[in-house]
């Protein structure tokens, strides 16, 4: 079975462009997250999607969007990149979103994340 | 206070040994708990999860938590050279759907 795969793996962008990622979750896992991660540090969320839904937000600027689309894949999309936007973005998919107030949850495997560096 | 805190090492340890990596959580409401590995410029790998109190066992890996002293840790046995990476402690916070956050990570280093 094919795990979570990530496009591109590597992208080198100029500041003020915009770039597209794009992510194809676990067969039959229905949420997507995006994290940021900066060398160094750990994994900051960015936005989950469940059921074409957004279900949650970071705390990131306006500048960072994201959609799942009907076969569940998704994409983030940044404007406006900064220098500080570089950075591993990394999808992870999962079985369900856990509603609020219950106490399941589920577990969130990666993709290899796409490397962007803003010049 | 950061929300999950570890230490950032490097631990270093001899092949053999058992590692012990820790981290601590501020939000007391967090059910699920979760460890994964880092390998230097490569994703978060999956290795254990945990939800109740007590100790959880795969394999040479073993996570413990105590909810009381907002408190998980993962400890490693018989650690191996190909064990040298970054694990990253990601909790679960209450009413966040999947939401994980993440401490910094510890990063490990298995030496022969």
């Amino acid at each position: 079975d094919a795990g979570v795969t990530q496009s591109p793996t590597h992208l080198i962008k100029t500041r003020g462009q915009h770039v597209t990622l794009r992510c194809s979750p676990i067969s039959g896992h229905k949420s997507v997250s995006w994290y940021q991660q900066v060398l160094g540090q750990g994994p900051q969320f960015i936005f989950q999607y469940y059921e074409k839904e957004e279900r949650g937000r970071g705390n990131f600027p306006d500048r960072f969007s994201a959609r799942q689309f009907p076969n569940y894949s998704s994409e983030l999309n940044v404007n406006a990149l900064l220098l500080g936007d570089s950075a591993l973005y990394l999808c992870a998919s999962s079985l369900r979103s856990r509603d609020r107030g219950n106490s399941w949850s589920t577990e969130a495997f990666f993709g290899q994340g796409t490397r962007l560096t803003v010049v | 206070q950061k929300e999950v805190e570890q230490n950032s090492g490097p631990l270093s340890v001899p092949e053999g040994a058992i590692a012990s990596l820790n981290c601590t959580y501020s939000d007391r409401g967090s059910q699920s708990f979760f460890w994964y590995r880092q390998y230097s410029g490569k994703s978060p790998e999956l290795i254990m999860f945990i939800y109740s109190n007590g100790d959880k066992e795969d394999g040479r890996f073993t996570a413990q938590l105590n909810k009381a002293s907002q408190y998980v840790s993962l400890l490693i046995r018989d650690s191996q050279p190909s064990d040298s990476a970054t694990y990253l402690c990601a909790v679960n916070p209450p009413n966040a759907g999947n939401m994980l956050t993440f401490g910094g990570g510890t990063r490990l280093m298995v030496k022969p």
